[in-house]
Formats: C-alpha cells, structure tokens, sequence
C-alpha cells in the first residue's frame, strides 16, 4: 500500500527566503508525482508535475525534483513571498496506468507553509 | 467561469440525517472523482465515474452513494450520517480521454456531522 510523508508538517520563514519541501512514498512504482497548492476555503492548484520517467519540473519560482528509486521528491521555492503562503501537498499516481487507477493519487498530508513579511 | 462547481460550500447536520453534495464541470471532462479530506488533511479517493460508469470505489461504506446522472455531473449521496463522516469532501474532473494528467478540483464542502 503506497504511503506518501511529507517533512516537514510545518514551517514559518520571513520573506525572501529559499526554502525547500520534502516527500517521500514507499511504492517507487508510480506513474507521476505533482506537487498541488492547497489555499483555505478554496480547492487544490497543481503547481507541477513530474513523469516517472523525469527528474524535474520547473515553474517560476518552483522548481520540483524526483528520484523514483530512493521514493523521494522536493519542491524548491526560491525567494519566497507572503503570497506563497498555503499548504503544499505531494501526491503520487499509480505505475498502472490502466483505467483503474487514473487519477487515483495517493495524497500526502500537506506542508503548511507561512510566509511572513 | 470554467470550472469544477461544488454545492453547498458548507454543510452541517445531526447524525442520522441523510445529505447530498453536488457537483458539477463545465470543462467538458470525461472523467469525475469524489475525495475526502479527514481532519488529519488526509486526501483520499472515494469513487471515480468515467462517461457515467463507477470505475473506483474505494471500500467506502454503502452509505454512500454517488450518482452521475450525465458525465458533467457528480453527486454524493450519504444517508444515516456519522461523526466520522465529518470532513471536507472535494469532487474533482480530468479528461481522460484525451490522456490529461492533471486533475481540477472543486473548492470543497466542508460537512460537519453533530
């Protein structure tokens, strides 16, 4: 059964500041990974995605890596801003890429991230 | 706006009652998803619909139902609630036909069982 951690649950940085978001599943049989952005009262973002097949993804200010064989990926947010307070969540989609298992993403519980000014 | 609709936003009721969430896309997806977020911030998947037709349904108790009268929507039926139900429940959509990864979720709705 796969499980998806993310370290740390929690953290508060003054702006400006690089920080960098950790997840680790113990089924390296996936098929994808995405990082999502979780604001309150409001549903998921996806930030980035990454294929099984890659080693990273890149959006602005993100930058998301995977290293399938060690089940780790990080989010790197660089120069970090008060609007990028949220929570960030990893999932994981399946290896089987069968009907079954599409868009049934194992979730992991979220970094709740604060961005002081 | 396109997007993934879900009403009511908030919800809350006694145990015992039977409730409905609905949901709806105007993205043209083929594919819709119920999950649950616990109070732990767990997402988990409950059921899946392709095209109208159940493909996921997680072990999830009979006293849930969901319904796709047509593939933009998705309603979730729960009857005799629990406490245990209490949760933020968020319905989401992707086109697989057209091989998409990505899934666009709704915003939530927050159901609070007393």
């Amino acid at each position: 059964k796969q499980e998806v951690t993310q370290i740390p649950a929690a953290l508060s940085v003054p702006e400006g500041e690089n920080l960098v978001l950790n997840c680790s599943f113990t089924d390296s049989a996936i098929y994808n990974l995405q990082w999502f952005r979780q604001d309150p009262g409001k549903g998921l973002t996806s930030l980035l995605l990454i294929q099984s097949s890659q080693r990273e993804q890149t959006s602005g200010r993100l930058n998301a890596s995977l290293d399938k064989s060690s089940g780790r990926s990080t989010l790197y947010i660089a120069a970090s801003q008060p609007g990028d307070s949220a929570t960030y969540l990893c999932a994981v989609r399946p290896g089987d890429a069968g009907g079954t298992s599409y868009g049934k993403l194992t979730f992991g519980q979220g970094t709740i991230l604060t961005v002081h000014p | 706006d396109t997007a993934v609709s879900q009403t009511p936003k908030y919800l809350v009721t006694q145990m015992g009652n039977d409730k409905s969430i609905k949901c709806e896309q105007n993205l043209g997806h083929d594919t819709m998803y119920w999950y649950k977020q616990d109070s732990k911030k767990f997402l988990k998947i409950m059921f899946s619909y392709n095209n109208k037709e159940l493909i996921i349904n997680e072990t999830v108790p009979n006293r849930f139902s969901p319904k796709s009268p047509d593939k933009a929507h998705l309603n979730l039926h729960i009857n005799s609630l629990e406490l245990g139900d209490s949760a933020v429940y968020f319905c989401a959509s992707v086109n697989q036909g057209s091989g998409a990864n990505v899934l666009t979720f709704g915003a939530g709705s927050r159901l609070t069982v007393l």
